[in-house]
């Protein structure tokens, strides 16, 4: 595509309710990346992804964040069970095969994550 | 991973030249500095990236010392539409970024 693409540009939710985010990169991209930014922060990592493997999670704050990418395009930052502090907007980035020294991330418009 | 530094805000007024500076004390010798900036409610765009020296593409320039140890963000004649968070980063041959809180940069009338 043109773009990555992120759905749905906001979300509501109620405490406690479980939440899909989903990311579709730029065509063709191995790596993907997810962020969270709050307001007023820079992004923060979450996780990456080279292709459809998982190479590193540590940066999702707890095990109720969980992040596929199962054909190694389309992936979906999944959050149970809400909370409050998860109000943020999550952002995805993709970049071009190899991922490597001089590679430029191209993000999507984030999604705005409101927990009521 | 190396950490960057570089202020938190900064004014200037339409036509000015801004230069932005951002510290990495403990970049390596694979390091890229890159730079982003991010409008409200929209996700980072990439500006411009460069290992030494200068560099220089149809919106910025980026200035590198030889220590590599501090970069320059420079944006010539800048506008209303300037007006964005700017982001120095470091990236490595793996791929976690550390963002800081960026440069707030209000270009005036």
């Amino acid at each position: 595509g043109a773009g990555v693409s992120q759905s749905p540009r906001y979300k509501v939710a109620k405490r406690g309710q479980d939440v899909a985010l989903r990311c579709d990169p730029i065509s063709g991209h191995v790596s993907l990346f997810w962020y969270q930014q709050a307001l007023g922060q820079g992004p923060e990592f979450l996780t990456y992804f080279q292709n459809e493997a998982q190479l590193d999670k540590s940066g999702l704050p707890s095990d109720r964040f969980f992040a596929e990418r199962p054909e190694g395009s389309v992936s979906t930052l999944k959050i149970q069970r809400t909370q409050q502090e998860d109000s943020a907007v999550y952002l995805c980035a993709s970049s071009s095969p190899g991922g490597g020294l001089g590679t430029e991330a191209f993000f999507g418009q984030g999604t705005r994550l409101t927990v009521v | 991973l190396a950490k960057t530094t570089q202020p938190i805000s900064m004014d200037s007024y339409e036509g000015q030249e801004v230069n932005i500076t951002c510290s990495h004390n403990n970049i390596a010798t694979n390091d890229y500095i890159t730079w982003y900036q991010q409008f409200p409610s929209q996700g980072p765009r990439f500006i411009i990236q460069g290992y030494k020296t200068k560099v220089t593409n149809e919106v910025a320039s980026l200035f590198i010392p030889a220590d590599r140890k501090s970069s320059t963000l420079s944006l010539p004649r800048v506008s209303l539409s300037d007006t964005a968070v700017y982001y120095c980063l470091v990236m490595d041959s793996n791929y976690q970024l550390i963002w800081g809180a960026g440069t707030k940069l209000i270009i005036k009338p």
